[in-house]
């Protein structure tokens, strides 16, 4: 099993460019999520999904939008990027609906950097 | 929403000694408390967790104890060694479907 794969692992935009972060899993996990860290913040929730074709918000949504259309792909879009979203992303995955109550396995990460 | 303060933020031990991480939450409802370990570059990763029916779990040299009176638990290591150094992160899970991360606590341990 590769496990939580994301692509790109870096990505420079520019102030109002777009763009979209990739994530899959090959574990037949229900529940994946996307997460922000910034120094000092932790991690914080950006989206996440219970299953296939069902998402919500989580803490800091804004500027983000995600989708579900197969168990294995959680792909995370920026509309229109901002430097307040210059972060390094993770994106996770556990295997019960249940979400956050069960071991979330992390990919690699993608370092954005918003100019 | 749940808050969730880790202290301290930066903690440096001789190996050998012994670590000790804090971390403070607001939901009482909150029932599952992980600890999370990143390596430089990488993702984090598991290293124990508890349930709110448990008071202490103990994996070798690492423990997490659980006080849901005052609602705080801790992360213990013992014996440091060198390749302990890392970021450490407690987390929260609550009723809803979402984990609230602590800060997280930079540990160095001097050989």
């Amino acid at each position: 099993n590769a496990g939580v794969t994301q692509t790109p692992k870096f990505q420079v935009l520019k102030t109002g460019q777009s763009m979209t972060l990739q994530c899959a899993q090959d574990m037949n996990h229900e529940y994946m999520s996307w997460y922000r860290q910034d120094p000092g913040m932790g991690l914080r929730l950006i989206h996440y999904s219970v299953g296939a074709g069902i998402t919500d918000q989580g803490e800091v949504p804004n500027g983000y939008n995600v989708s579900r259309s197969t168990t294995e792909d959680f792909p995370l879009r920026l509309l229109s990027a901002a430097p307040s979203q210059t972060s390094v992303y993770f994106c996770a995955s556990s295997p019960r609906g249940g979400g956050g109550a069960d071991e979330q396995f992390f990919g690699p990460g993608t370092r954005l950097t918003v100019l | 929403g749940e808050n969730v303060e880790q202290h301290p933020s930066t903690l440096s031990v001789q190996e050998g000694d012994s670590a000790v991480i804090k971390c403070t939450y607001s939901d009482s409802a909150s029932n599952y408390f992980p600890w999370y370990k990143q390596e430089l570059g990488k993702g984090p990763q598991l290293i124990i967790d508890i349930r709110s029916n448990v008071g202490e779990k103990k994996d070798q040299r690492i423990a997490v104890t659980l006080n849901k009176t005052a609602k705080h638990f801790s992360l213990h290591i013992t014996e440091t060694q060198p390749e302990d150094s890392a970021v450490f992160f407690c987390a929260v899970h609550n009723a809803g479907n979402m984990l609230t991360f602590g800060g997280g606590t930079r540990l160095m341990v001097k050989p």
